[in-house]
């Protein structure tokens, strides 16, 4: 078993709609969470990172981590055309380990 | 653009070969992260540079190798090279260690080996 699953898709939703990426990890040392965005044939950028449980919010992206049910979400309300990529979650240990893990990615396609 | 470079961008070569693929981080930034992704893997981490030392090391086989310079910039090594190293080979560099900072991701190396 992977430590990061995350389901890769596809996803297509029209223009305008709300979308939920989710991942789930097995170690529970994870401690930082992050989404990154991979457009195609592009490096991967980062889009947000959380620390332990909670959720932080940036513009129309929402980022929610339940560490009780190892659980790892991704929102984008009012999805945009521009928003079609590949989005990969990851997870890092926290203290000295500084090894980032993450899921395959989802790939969403936003249809205008 | 991220101001992290790669090259090359695209490389093509045989089985039992050897490559280097070559990248300079970000101005200022001292730490090198590397990374292998695959369809069948996903994005994988090789292994890290902090201002020239090894800091961490995640699944690189042992015929990878790499090393950061004086100067910063990274090189990976894959020798005895196999059909599935076929991958995209990225770079990362970020001005600290840990998810706490951001990691900036070149534009990668496609390699295909034949």
């Amino acid at each position: 078993q992977k430590e990061v699953e995350q389901d890769p898709g596809p996803l297509s939703v029209p223009e305008g709609a709300i979308v939920s990426l989710n991942c789930t990890y097995s170690n529970s040392a994870f401690q930082y969470f992050m989404w990154y965005r991979q457009y195609s044939r592009k490096g991967p950028e980062l889009l947000m990172y959380t620390y332990s449980s909670g959720n932080k919010e940036d513009g129309r992206f929402t980022a929610q981590v339940d560490k009780s049910s190892k659980y790892i979400s991704l929102f984008i309300r009012d999805s945009q055309p521009s928003d079609s990529a590949t989005y990969l979650c990851g997870s890092e240990g926290g203290g000295s380990n500084y090894k980032l893990t993450f899921g395959k990615g989802t790939l969403l396609t936003v249809n205008p | 653009d991220s101001g992290v470079t790669q090259t090359p961008k695209h490389l093509i070569t045989a089985t039992g070969q050897r490559v280097t693929l070559r990248c300079s981080p970000r101005s200022g930034d001292l730490s090198v992260y590397w990374y292998q992704q695959s369809l069948d893997q996903g994005l994988q981490f090789l292994i890290q540079y902090y201002n020239g030392e090894e800091r961490a090391k995640g699944n690189i086989l042992e015929r990878f190798s790499a090393q950061q310079f004086p100067d910063l910039h990274s090189e990976l090594n894959l020798s005895s090279l196999e059909l599935g190293d076929s991958a995209l080979y990225f770079c990362a560099s970020s001005d600290g260690q840990g998810a706490r900072k951001t990691q900036y991701f070149g534009p990668g190396t496609r390699l295909l080996v034949l």
